[in-house]
């Protein structure tokens, strides 16, 4: 399974945009970059992912290096409600199954 | 509509004692996960059913570890002779597979295990 590093903690500033990063420099041509977060005492949550295009939705975007070896999630303006753990995982497109492989994700901290 | 919802919240067993955890995932998903988290760490995979094809247990830690997904709803995670090293959040999660899509998982709250 090809693996993702991610720092192991970050703060920001509320109302401030927060640049989330990930290295996959082994991904391969199908898989797919997922992130979800966890938020304190809860099971995780789906934030956005994509395959090589930038994606936004709702509640973040996704940009993807051009060579795909890299991945940044953006928050565009923090808030308190988005201190959490962030995972960035991937999720092979062509092998029929779908399971996850998390590390140990980047812990977010807002500070007020 | 209803989430992915697991029971019991919290179990506190005796070790060696045998325990059952249960996830009902969200009507109509045809995948479910079952990971365990430990404190302070990040996810750990366990099981993997989709549909009616063999589940993937490959990351089922030991032989006293089953699980079951009846009638392709719900789904009951066994610890036999549960050890102290057991103890964790048991998460389950569920998905729709559709060709073209996200392939989201929606997680339960958890089932948080302590082993005496």
């Amino acid at each position: 399974d090809a693996k993702t590093t991610q720092p192991n903690s970050m703060e920001s500033n509320e109302e401030e945009p927060v640049h989330l990063p990930c290295n996959h420099s082994t991904i391969s041509g199908t898989d797919y970059i997922h992130w979800y977060r966890q938020l304190p005492s809860q099971g995780p949550e789906y934030v956005i992912h994509g395959l090589t295009s930038n994606v936004n939705n709702r509640m973040a975007s996704l940009a993807i290096a051009e060579d795909r070896k890299s991945s940044t999630l953006i928050l565009h303006r923090a808030t308190l409600r988005d201190a959490a753990v962030y995972y960035c995982i991937l999720r092979d497109g062509n092998s029929g199954t779908y399971k996850y492989i998390f590390g140990t994700g980047t812990r977010l901290k807002v500070l007020a | 509509g209803a989430g992915v919802s697991q029971s019991p919240s919290n179990k506190v067993t005796e070790k060696g004692k045998d325990v059952e955890l249960r996830c009902d995932p969200i009507s109509g998903h045809t995948a479910l996960y079952w990971y365990r988290q430990s404190l302070g760490q990040g996810l750990e995979f366990l099981i993997y059913f989709q549909g009616n094809s063999a589940p993937d247990k490959s990351g089922l830690p030991s032989d006293r570890f089953s699980a079951e997904r009846t009638g392709g709803s719900v789904s009951t995670l066994t610890i036999q002779r549960t050890q102290q090293e057991d103890s964790a959040v048991y998460l389950c999660a569920s998905s729709f597979l559709v060709s073209g899509g996200s392939y989201e998982q929606y997680f339960g709250p958890g089932t948080r295990l302590t082993v005496t």
